[in-house]
């Protein structure tokens, strides 16, 4: 049973557009979700965070919304570049099992010029 | 401060053969974490290490095996390695198990 899920295997936007990341989650027990950016022959870049006590965070041009009901959190990026084409995953942990993130199959975000 | 390191980068092993991964956590980080990277797959958690004691594990078998020393650097060991273990192997540390920085791993190729 996949506890994270990416539903989208992949996604494609205008530069200067909004791109939009989403990710579904079932263990009711995570409480801390990430976001990390990966480039072919790299390890993940972590990106953005948020604690279960929020339903919000900005950095810039990056915003990870949280909805605990439907157990959802999406990645918008505004305005998208040409540089932020990488593959993104999701991924999540609860604090009884610390440093074990579950992370989701990941997104290949193509952002053309 | 210098990121997580792993060495080697790359890695060619035939059929039987174990393998030793090294992993250099950020300096101060005492978490260590290990996950395995399949062609289309997501992360697949290994272990986790913390103060030279495994905290966590994942659903792998008994072939796949870790160790911590006192200056947090972390090792990880496949033992007759299958093709199925061909993968990229990443390490990540983190300072309160919380963000996980990872290191930009070691390519196993398995022959």
């Amino acid at each position: 049973d996949q506890q994270v899920k990416q539903n989208s295997p992949s996604l494609s936007v205008q530069e200067g557009r909004i791109s939009i990341l989403n990710c579904d989650y079932t263990n009711s027990m995570f409480d801390y979700f990430l976001w990390y950016k990966k480039y072919p022959a790299e390890g993940p870049t972590f990106l953005i965070s948020i604690s279960s006590i929020k339903d919000k965070n900005e950095d810039g041009r990056f915003t990870v919304f949280l909805n605990k009901s439907a157990k959802h959190l999406s990645l918008h990026i505004v305005p998208s570049q040409p540089g932020d084409s990488a593959v993104y995953f999701c991924a999540a942990s609860d604090n009884t099992n610390a440093g074990k993130s579950t992370f989701g199959d990941g997104t290949t975000l193509t952002v053309k010029p | 401060k210098a990121g997580v390191t792993q060495t080697p980068r790359y890695l060619i092993k035939t059929r039987g053969q174990q393998v030793t991964l090294s992993c250099s956590p950020i300096s101060g980080h005492r978490s260590v974490s290990w996950y395995q990277q399949t062609p289309g797959q997501g992360l697949q958690f290994l272990f986790e290490y913390f103060s030279e004691t495994q905290r966590n594990k994942g659903n792998f078998p008994g072939r796949f095996s870790g160790r911590q020393f006192s200056n947090s650097r972390s090792e990880m060991n496949v033992s007759t390695l299958e093709l199925g273990d061909s993968a990229l192997y990443l390490c990540a540390s983190s300072l309160l198990s919380d963000t996980q920085y990872f290191g930009p791993g070691t390519r196993l190729t398995v022959l």
